[in-house]
């Protein structure tokens, strides 16, 4: 009953270094998402992938990279973390038939 | 481009309270429309959602009516419970279905006191 499952849930980096939130799906979903969570703005989609081996910029790609390792796996990466990436960060998958998105549960990164 | 405009919270209110939380939308063609539930500590998770105008979504109680000639999808019930607090968000998506770019609204915090 996993559903979409982000690592880690929390971090704290410093200014500059680099990290990768890790999100698996075990719901067979061709697309996958990566969204950040600000207060008052809800959420913004920041990469997509419509499929494996795809990807593509979302409405806040800035700062941020992306992998599709498989069907299963999305990955997101900051590579010189900024303060202005403190956020909390959602990984989702869509099911074709309902339309519906899966959420994983977040992750909260603060950047010092 | 799509957006969604949502009434802005908080919202407090007392148990069996009637519940309305006003969401309107601007888009090309004809959205889906979506309301999504945030519990505290969660990720957001499909409450209800309606496919084309004049349809009805419904689940736990809400309910909300997709209205395209005021381009409206307001989230409604009649008598709200303590386990209701929650963020709630309105969204529509594009016209690739299956394909789900979800663009959200701001969110609306909402509290149930007993």
């Amino acid at each position: 009953n996993a559903g979409v499952t982000q690592t880690p849930k929390f971090q704290v980096l410093k200014t500059g270094q680099s990290m990768t939130l890790q999100c698996a799906q075990d719901m067979n979903h061709n697309s996958m998402y990566w969204y950040r969570q600000d207060p008052g703005m809800g959420l913004r989609l920041i990469y997509y992938s419509a499929s494996e081996g795809t990807t593509d910029k979302g409405e806040v790609p800035n700062g941020y990279n992306v992998s599709r390792l498989n069907k299963r796996e999305f990955s997101l990466r900051l590579e010189s973390a900024a303060p202005s990436q403190t956020s909390v960060y959602f990984c989702a998958s869509s099911d074709p038939n309902t339309g519906e998105l899966f959420f994983g549960e977040g992750s909260r990164l603060t950047v010092l | 481009g799509d957006s969604v405009t949502q009434m802005e919270g908080p919202v407090t209110l007392s148990e069996e309270a009637f519940l309305t939380i006003n969401c309107t939308y601007t888009a090309t063609g004809y959205p889906s429309l979506f309301w999504y539930v945030q519990y505290p500590g969660e990720g957001l998770q499909l409450l209800l959602k309606a496919t084309k105008a004049d349809d009805k979504g419904s689940n736990k109680g809400f309910e909300a009516t997709y209205r395209k000639e005021t381009t409206s999808f307001h989230l409604e019930k009649g008598s709200v419970q303590v386990s209701d607090s929650a963020v709630y968000f309105c969204a529509l998506s594009g016209l690739n279905f299956g394909n789900e770019k979800l663009t959200f609204g701001t969110g609306t915090r909402l509290t149930i006191i007993p």
